[in-house]
């Protein structure tokens, strides 16, 4: 069964907005989260990686203040894309590597996605 | 930078046929996965390869994993309309780092 969720799986939103969207591990601890983002027929770009307790890790080329990333629990982080404009239209995928002590199987377990548009 | 590359990008088969996706990376890894994507659907998790020379099988799909080429395959045997989807490999980045650099994906259409 499906081990990380996403929230909201659709959004739609006018520029300038901004939305969140919610990632959980739901029956694991994850001190460690990964944002991802792919454009249709496209591959998916890792934005940056969600740090429990401490600051996000951004990929070269990502708005870090666009972009907010907060990690405030081990089982959820969020993304916030601020002032969204129609080129942050994308599929959101968060993704969270569940450890083998929690029954894990040394690979990432990727959320459902978020499909953002913004109009 | 690690680069990975996946071929063909795009994969039209009859039903019954056998092929190959490659995947090529362009620096030492030893962790390499495979997912499987459907239309407007998150990513599926299919194999997930540790060490040089692993193979692993799951029903019709076999993927392996040459470390000295920096090569995977992932082998399609008597292709059935279900596997219709787009696959991707992923390399991680820095051995257990868990940042995934990720190909462009194979799409594969199985016809009846």
């Amino acid at each position: 069964g499906a081990v990380v969720s996403q929230h909201p799986s659709r959004v739609i939103c006018k520029s300038g907005t901004s939305v969140k969207i919610e990632c959980r591990s739901l029956d694991f601890q994850a001190t460690t989260m990964f944002w991802y983002r792919q454009f249709p027929k496209k591959s998916l770009m890792l934005m940056a990686t969600s740090n429990e307790g401490s600051k996000a890790t951004y990929e070269q080329g990502v708005e870090k203040d666009k972009f907010l990333i907060n990690h405030a629990s081990l089982t959820l982080s969020t993304l916030t894309v601020t002032s969204a404009h129609p080129e942050d239209s994308s599929f959101y995928i968060c993704s969270a590597s569940r450890p083998p002590g929690q029954g894990g199987a040394d690979t990432q377990y990727f959320g459902p996605g978020t499909r953002l548009t913004v109009l | 930078e690690l680069k990975v590359e996946q071929n063909p990008l795009f994969l039209s088969m009859q039903e019954g046929k056998n092929y190959t996706i490659y995947c090529n990376y362009s620096t030492t890894s030893d962790r390499l996965y495979w997912y499987r994507q459907d239309p407007g659907k998150s990513l599926e998790s299919l194999f997930v390869l540790l060490s040089n020379g692993a193979v692993k099988q799951e029903g019709r799909l076999m993927a392996s994993l040459d470390t000295k080429a920096r090569l995977s395959t992932l082998h399609i045997t008597a292709a059935v309309h279900d596997l219709s989807a787009t696959y991707f490999c992923a390399v991680d980045t820095q051995g257990g780092s868990e940042k995934l650099v990720f190909g462009k994906g194979t799409k594969l259409t199985v016809n009846p």
